[in-house]
């Protein structure tokens, strides 16, 4: 089976700009979460869909935003870039059911730099 | 705010030893707790997982010890080798939320010969 895959795997953005990042889960999983992870501030929770429908919210700006698509397949947007959102952007897969199917799987991230 | 504690922040043990790392929760509303391990330049890997009602896991060379009532949970790489060398996470799911990881700071482990 095919892990988590994200693209692109590198971006540099300008302060201001906005841009959009994807997400393809593994193959049956419907639940995708992102996460931010910076060397100050670590691994932080953004935001999880599950059914093409925003689940659960860390505590992040408006400026941060997602969707999922009917196929699982999700996409993240930061719009008017600060420096501060220069990171590694990780999106992780489960199958996101009841009964406890808590396991996610990581893609190997976007890292993002904004000059 | 930090829920979940974890110490050390790096570690060195020598090849054949036993790496710990420990973790401390402070909401009890957590019941999944998940440990990771990240190379450079990729996203983490889920190592092995434990649920508060069991208090031991073991999955070849990697064990973790629960214990609820100190919310406290550690992990132990018996037999540590130079391919264990990574940064090591702990995190916690709230319970009811099914993802939403909340993570420990990493513990950089290296492993030497």
């Amino acid at each position: 089976k095919a892990g988590v895959t994200q693209t692109p795997r590198y971006l540099i953005k300008t302060r201001g700009q906005q841009v959009t990042l994807s997400c393809s889960p593994i193959s049956g999983h419907r639940s995708v979460s992102w996460y931010q992870q910076t060397p100050g501030q670590g691994l932080q929770f953004l935001f999880e869909y599950f059914s093409e429908t925003q689940r659960n919210k860390g505590n992040f700006p408006g400026r941060f935003s997602g969707r999922q698509f009917s196929n699982s397949r999700s996409e993240m947007n930061v719009s008017t870039l600060e420096l501060g959102d220069s990171a590694l952007y990780l999106c992780a897969s489960s199958l996101g059911g009841t009964g406890g199917a808590y396991e996610q799987y990581f893609g190997p991230g976007t890292r993002l730099t904004v000059t | 705010q930090q829920q979940v504690k974890q110490s050390p922040q790096s570690l060195i043990v020598q090849k054949g030893g036993i790496s710990i790392i420990n973790c401390a929760y402070e909401n009890t509303a957590f019941d999944y707790f998940p440990w990771y391990q990240q190379f450079p330049g990729k996203g983490p890997a889920l190592l092995i997982a434990i649920r508060p009602d069991v208090s031991e896991k073991k999955e070849g060379r990697f064990t973790i010890s629960f214990n609820k009532s100190a919310k406290q949970f550690s992990l132990h790489i018996m037999d540590s080798q130079p391919g264990d060398s990574a940064t090591y996470f702990c995190a916690a799911i709230p319970t009811g939320t099914a993802s939403k990881l909340t993570f420990g700071t990493g513990t950089r482990l290296q492993v030497t010969l």
